[in-house]
This record gives C-alpha cells, sequence and structure tokens, in this order.
C-alpha cells in the first residue's frame, strides 16, 4: 500500500463546476500537508499549505482530517486554468527530508 | 531570483555511461534534495542534504551519488546508467523546517537506451 494515496482520475468537469479531491495517508504522526500543482511536462510547484483548521485560497480550500487521516482540497468555479495534475503531499517528520507525494490527480476543466 | 536551476533540461545515455545533474539555488536554502518522477507513482527521494558537506539517502539511492561542496550546488552523478533510470529528475530546495514546501527545478528528462 502506498504510502500517500490518490484517486488518479482523471476528472473531466466543465467550466463553472466545483470539484473535490481527496487524499489519505498512512503515517499517523505526519505533521504537514500540502497540495502541489504540475502542468504537463512541468516541475510541481507549491499550491497551498492544509491547516488542521482548514484554510483557503481564492477559489482553493483545503481540509484535513487527522482523525481519519486524509486530506482534501475544493476548488469552485474551475477554469480552464486550473486543468493540471494535483498532488498530496505529506510530510511525516520535523523536516524535509520525510516528504511523501500522490501520484497526483489529473484535472481538467472543458469550455 | 532565479530559484532553482536545473541543467541539462533533456538527455539521453547509452547503458553504462555515466553523467551529473547539476542543481543550483540562490535562496540560501539548507536543504535540498534530488526526486525521480516515473509514470503513476509519485516523486521519489533519491538523495538528499541539510547542508554543505552533508548528505543522506533516500528512497531509491542506488546507482547514484551526491556531494554538497556549497550552500548552493548539489549535483546528481549517475555512476552507470541503466534503463532503470530513464525518468524526470527534478531538484528541490527549501528550508530544514519543511514547513513551508519546496522550490522545484524545471526538470531533467533523461533517457538510457
Amino acid at each position: 500500500r502506498k504510502e500517500v494515496e490518490q484517486d488518479p482520475g482523471p476528472f473531466n468537469v466543465p467550466e463553472g463546476a466545483t470539484v473535490a479531491f481527496n487524499c489519505t495517508y498512512s503515517n499517523s504522526a505526519s505533521q504537514s500537508f500540502f497540495w502541489y500543482r504540475q502542468d504537463c511536462r512541468k516541475e510541481p510547484k507549491l499550491l497551498m499549505s492544509v491547516y488542521s483548521s482548514g484554510n483557503e485560497d481564492g477559489r482553493f480550500t483545503a481540509q484535513l482530517n487527522r482523525a481519519s487521516q486524509y486530506i482534501s482540497l475544493l476548488i469552485r468555479d474551475s477554469k480552464l486554468s486550473d486543468s493540471a495534475t494535483y498532488l498530496c503531499v505529506v510530510n511525516r517528520g520535523p523536516n524535509n527530508n520525510d516528504m511523501r507525494f500522490g501520484a497526483g490527480t489529473r484535472l481538467t476543466v472543458k469550455p | 531570483n532565479a530559484g532553482v536551476t536545473q541543467t541539462p533540461k533533456f538527455q539521453v545515455l547509452k547503458t553504462g555511461q555515466s553523467m551529473t545533474l547539476q542543481c543550483a539555488q540562490d535562496m540560501n536554502h539548507e536543504y535540498m534534495s534530488w526526486y525521480r518522477q516515473d509514470p503513476g507513482m509519485g516523486l521519489r527521494l533519491i538523495h538528499y542534504s541539510v547542508g554543505a558537506g552533508i548528505t543522506d539517502q533516500g528512497e531509491v539511492p542506488n546507482g547514484y551519488n551526491v556531494s554538497r561542496s556549497t550552500t548552493e550546488d548539489f549535483p546528481l552523478r549517475l555512476l552507470s546508467a541503466a534503463p532503470s533510470q530513464t525518468s524526470v529528475y527534478f531538484c528541490a530546495s527549501g528550508q530544514l523546517s519543511g514547513a513551508l514546501g519546496y522550490t522545484f527545478g524545471s526538470g531533467t528528462r533523461l533517457t538510457v537506451v
């Protein structure tokens, strides 16, 4: 079983739709959580950190459920430019070397 | 700021050849790392460094060497390339705490034939 699991998709949604991705992690001691965005043939870029209380950045909302060991990303009012692969990242420890990446969820937003 | 700079962007090697992938960052980050990304799998950590003169192995270190003589540079050496090392390689840097995530380089697409 992978340490960080994501539904690979693809998710195909129309512009303006709301879409949600979930990610589960197996290490209960994990300490910090992130969502990254990766465009085709490009490097991953940090989209947002995920905090226990949940956090929002414009159209994007991230939630963390430590008891169930999953994190989620909600995208409202999807834009064509949101088309990308979204990577769930979990830091298992206090230092950078314990980061674990999910394989990603692919999103395509269609006109 | 340039951020994290990786070279080359593309490389084709023959089995058994060696080469060095270059990575440099100008953000004064103490932490640097190398990942490989293969289809259907998450990024996997090859080697990492928490400062100049300090390196350690990640999940998939076999066939790779690293060194960190300066804060800025973290080259990755393939000792004797194998087809299984065909992948996309990313260098990343960040603060030691990991609290703010990573900055990635643009990647190197390596094919070993």
